[in-house]
């Protein structure tokens, strides 16, 4: 079983939609839960991070990690073409600073 | 204030040379980490690294492949006798290292390397 597992996609939806992608890990010592997105052939930029269950909001981006489920998720409401990239949902243990990365997530958002 | 620097952004070997990839961390971080990104599989750690010592190489493979963080300098991912399999991009990251937001981890935007 792999430690994050993300909902592969590829997704596509019309601009404007509310667009939900989803992680899922096995590991109860995360800590930190980030998301990042990805253009194709760039480095992964930091969208989001939390520590804590709950919603955390940014703009269009929300934030949500259920603890006691192990789920994490981020929402994005009124999509944008430019939104279209690959999500890449990431864990923080609490020992140590490796990130443990989801497969990620390609998305399109079409005009 | 510029991000994570790497370089070079493209480096093409053939097998059996040597591959050097270069990381400037952000300004103000102490901390730097290497992944790798094979075609069509999810980015994966190989080491961690502060000022002139290694934290965590659990990730590396355990031979050809050497990284450091001198006390001057960008810190180096090193492959020795590339092979096709190495093929791949290389993602350097940096963190702060204290604070609230010292394991948050910014990414340069990689070294695809090609191995003909």
């Amino acid at each position: 079983q792999k430690e994050v597992e993300q909902d592969p996609g590829p997704l596509s939806v019309p601009e404007g939609a509310i667009v939900s992608l989803n992680c899922t890990y096995s590991n109860s010592a995360f800590q930190y839960f980030m998301w990042y997105r990805q253009y194709s052939r760039k480095g992964p930029e930091l969208l989001m991070y939390t520590y804590s269950s709950g919603n955390k909001e940014d703009g269009r981006f929300t934030a949500q990690v259920d603890k006691s489920s192990k789920y994490i998720s981020l929402f994005i409401r009124d999509s944008q073409p430019s939104d279209s990239a690959t999500y890449l949902c990431a864990i923080l243990e609490t020992s140590g600073s490796r990130l443990t990365f989801g497969e990620g997530t390609q998305l399109t958002v079409n005009p | 204030n510029a991000g994570v620097m790497q370089n070079p952004r493209h480096l093409v070997r053939r097998r059996g040379q040597e591959a050097r990839l270069r990381c400037s961390p952000m300004k103000g971080h102490s901390h730097v980490y290497w992944y790798r990104q094979l075609p069509e599989e999810g980015l994966k750690f190989m080491v961690y690294l502060q000022k002139e010592n290694i934290i965590d190489e659990s990730g590396m493979p355990k031979e050809r492949f050497s990284a450091e963080f001198p006390k001057e300098g960008p810190s180096i991912l090193r492959i020795q006798q590339v092979v096709r399999g190495d093929s791949a991009a290389y993602f350097c990251a940096s963190s702060p290292g204290q604070g609230s937001r010292g394991n948050i981890q910014y990414f340069g935007a990689g070294t695809r390397l090609s191995v003909l």
